[in-house]
């Protein structure tokens, strides 16, 4: 079965500073997602990666799959309190959305103001 | 966009009881649905897939008789939590698919709080 390790498990930074998850597959990853997760309330879908190389961005948040398709990054610019949260990496079993999610550990943010 | 809405959003209910959660697409039908758990500081992790008209598949480890799941229509699954006891006591969450589209991220509930005493 796929594993998805997420790294690092707990972040804390400054408000305004940059930071980075990695998201690592022990197989080739077809349809990478991410969510983040507020404490104690559902997912909030962030975004989806399917071609190696491919980058997306949403307003301060960035993510990239590499070009083995075996690692994504999560990359927040000038953090805020707002951005505070469970970031989860998950990865679908066949290669597509049609399928049940396998998720990573997950990364819990804190951002201090 | 979709919407998937779970209810109750908590509940807190003496061992034995057995408790109902619901899971819905608002606005498309969802063929397939999942059940995840999640306890404190961890990750998700897949309970069963819900699949209308038929039987669930429930992952490894995961006592059918215990944990319920219906799924008449395309709209709704239920998650019944057998006669809990305080270890059945997580956080429950639902995702469901758009059947009308494909390659699109699952959406997912808001989740269960359940706490048994």
């Amino acid at each position: 079965s796929q594993e998805l390790e997420q790294s690092p498990q707990s972040l804390i930074v400054q408000e305004g500073k940059n930071l980075t998850i990695n998201c690592t597959s022990s197989k080739t990853l077809y349809g990478l997602y991410w969510y983040k997760q507020k404490y104690g309330e559902g997912l909030i879908f962030l975004m989806m990666l399917q071609k190696g190389g491919e980058e997306k961005s949403h307003e301060k948040i960035t993510a990239k799959l590499d070009e083995k398709k075996q690692q994504s990054s999560l990359h927040i610019t000038a953090s805020q309190p707002s951005h505070a949260g469970i970031y989860l990496c998950g990865a679908g079993a066949l290669g597509n959305a049609g399928n049940m999610l396998t998720f990573g550990g997950g990364t819990r943010l804190m951002v201090k103001p | 966009g979709a919407v998937v809405s779970q209810h109750p959003s908590r509940v807190i209910c003496k061992s034995g009881t057995s408790v109902k959660i619901e899971c819905r697409s608002l606005d498309f039908q969802a063929t397939t649905m999942f059940w995840y758990r999640q306890f404190p500081k961890q990750s998700l992790m897949l309970m069963a897939t819900s699949n209308e008209g038929s039987k669930a598949t429930y992952e490894q480890g995961v006592e059918k008789d215990k944990f319920l799941i219906n799924h008449a229509s395309l709209t709704l699954s239920t998650l019944t939590v057998t006669s809990a006891h305080p270890e059945d006591s997580s956080f429950y969450i639902c995702s469901a698919e758009d059947r009308g589209y494909s390659n699109q991220p699952q959406h997912f509930g808001d989740g269960t709080r359940l706490s048994i005493l």
